[in-house]
């Protein structure tokens, strides 16, 4: 069974600080991996992709990909408290993307 | 650019009776959408896949006599919840895919919570 793991949290950071937030896949067929944003009573919200090996960065956010290891990460510079929210991570190879449970990030001012 | 809309943003319906939600995606052309379901303080739950013009696929448990796909068209896909019951209160959330620099990202509306009383 394809899966994605998160860490539920929550995971509790000061303002400004950096927030790294963890995912591994069992599926290695795997290509893409995304991850959203999910406030509370909210619908999710796309903020990064990422396809290849290496990092991505796109503005506050830098994604990680490690195929070998099965692992993703998305770091949040600058961490502030309207990032509160749930992060979502997913993936897919030819399928529906299969989302992690998220995990639930608090920063605190 | 990947703006999908939901209609109603909230319904509550009496037990019983049918319930209609709207996906549409505005600026693009969705080849696939999504019906996803979320209780509170729980993560999304696919329920079904639909493509346009073909019957929708449904993930396992999910009732396909009760829980209505029909994906008219590349923008439009509906959901109707039938003869409802309280167990069905949740937040529907679908979701897009087609347009991007992958066809496996996702665009999510922003969501229908049901009440059935």
């Amino acid at each position: 069974q394809k899966e994605v793991e998160q860490n539920s949290g929550p995971l509790s950071v000061p303002e400004g600080a950096i927030a790294s937030l963890n995912c591994t896949y069992s599926d290695r067929g795997s290509q893409s991996f995304f991850w959203y944003r999910q406030y509370s009573g909210k619908s999710p919200e796309l903020i990064m992709s990422i396809y290849s090996n290496g990092d991505k960065e796109d503005g506050r956010f830098t994604a990680q990909l490690n195929k070998a290891s099965q692992y993703v990460s998305l770091l949040i510079r600058d961490s502030q408290p309207s990032d509160s929210a749930t992060y979502l991570c997913a993936g897919t190879g030819n399928t529906p993307l299969v989302f992690g449970k998220g995990t639930r990030l608090s920063v605190i001012a | 650019g990947a703006v999908v809309s939901q209609h109603p943003s909230r319904v509550i319906c009496k037990s019983g009776t049918s319930v209609k939600i709207e996906c549409r995606s505005l600026d693009f052309q969705a080849t696939t959408m999504f019906w996803y379901r979320q209780f509170p303080k729980q993560s999304l739950m696919l329920m079904a896949t639909s493509n346009e013009g073909s019957k929708a696929t449904y993930e396992q448990g999910v009732e396909k006599d009760k829980f209505l796909i029909n994906h008219a068209s590349l923008t439009l896909s509906t959901l109707t919840v039938t003869s409802a019951h309280p167990e069905d209160s949740s937040f529907y959330i679908c979701s897009a895919q087609g347009n991007g620099s992958s066809i496996y990202e996702q665009y999510f509306g922003p969501g229908t919570r049901l009440t059935v009383t």
